[in-house]
């Protein structure tokens, strides 16, 4: 399968927990995003990345939040100390420069 | 800052009806896209609009793109269920600090019932 790829697919923690997200894009794929959809709500954009580098990060990335990036291939995303308004899906998708962007079977985070 | 909205949020269809969803958007978007997403499960991409004027159908859907409007339309002819499901409509912002990502509406969910 040479589509987007993301793990874990569910992830279940207590508050106050660390939890980590992966993303592999698409080869080749410059350009990696990651959205939070929360219940019965269109996805929002949350951060950016062109290769290695993080370009924009949403106000809803809390200082809780970070994302990495290392050597422009895959992501990852790490939240400290969860909230149970931190349960989402957290999707990623990657594009080739400002072609079209594909999206990845999500995770879904649910903070107990 | 760019801001989409859809309507409507719900739809109940018949099968064998037609309807059509709206998309509005605030501010100059280069492409829009509409995806259909089903319970617990990512986006699937449905279409791309990137001019004023722009059609296209797939089966029973039909996306239409007025940029000048700033409105797309998503018409289903003659439902069946398989499409109940949630759609959604994403614009992508204009310019260089746009970097590309999407603004996406709050999502129409069509229940089609016989």
């Amino acid at each position: 399968d040479t589509g987007v790829s993301q793990n874990p697919r569910h992830k279940i923690t207590k508050r106050g927990q660390n939890v980590t997200f992966r993303c592999d894009p698409i080869s080749e794929h410059n350009r990696l995003y990651w959205y939070r959809q929360t219940l019965g709500q269109g996805p929002e954009f949350l951060t950016y990345f062109q290769n290695e580098a993080q370009l924009e990060k949403s106000r809803l990335l809390s200082d809780r939040f970070s994302a990495e990036r290392p050597k422009g291939s895959f992501s990852t995303l790490e939240i400290q100390r969860t909230e149970q308004g931190d349960s989402a899906m957290y999707l990623c998708a990657s594009s080739l420069s400002r072609n079209e962007q594909f999206f990845g079977p999500g995770t879904r985070l649910t903070v107990l | 800052e760019l801001k989409v909205e859809q309507n409507p949020l719900f739809l109940s269809m018949q099968e064998g009806k037609n309807y059509t969803i709206y998309c509005n958007y605030s501010t100059t978007s280069d492409r829009l896209y509409w995806y259909r997403q089903d319970p617990g499960k990512s986006l699937e991409s449905l279409f791309v609009l990137l001019s004023n004027g722009a059609v296209k159908q797939e089966g029973r859907l039909m996306a239409s793109l007025d940029t000048k409007a700033r409105l797309s339309t998503l018409h289903i002819t003659a439902a069946v269920h398989d499409l109940s499901a949630t759609y959604f409509c994403a614009a992508r912002g204009a310019g260089g600090t746009s970097y590309g990502k999407l603004t996406f509406g709050q999502g129409t969910i069509l229940t089609v019932h016989p």
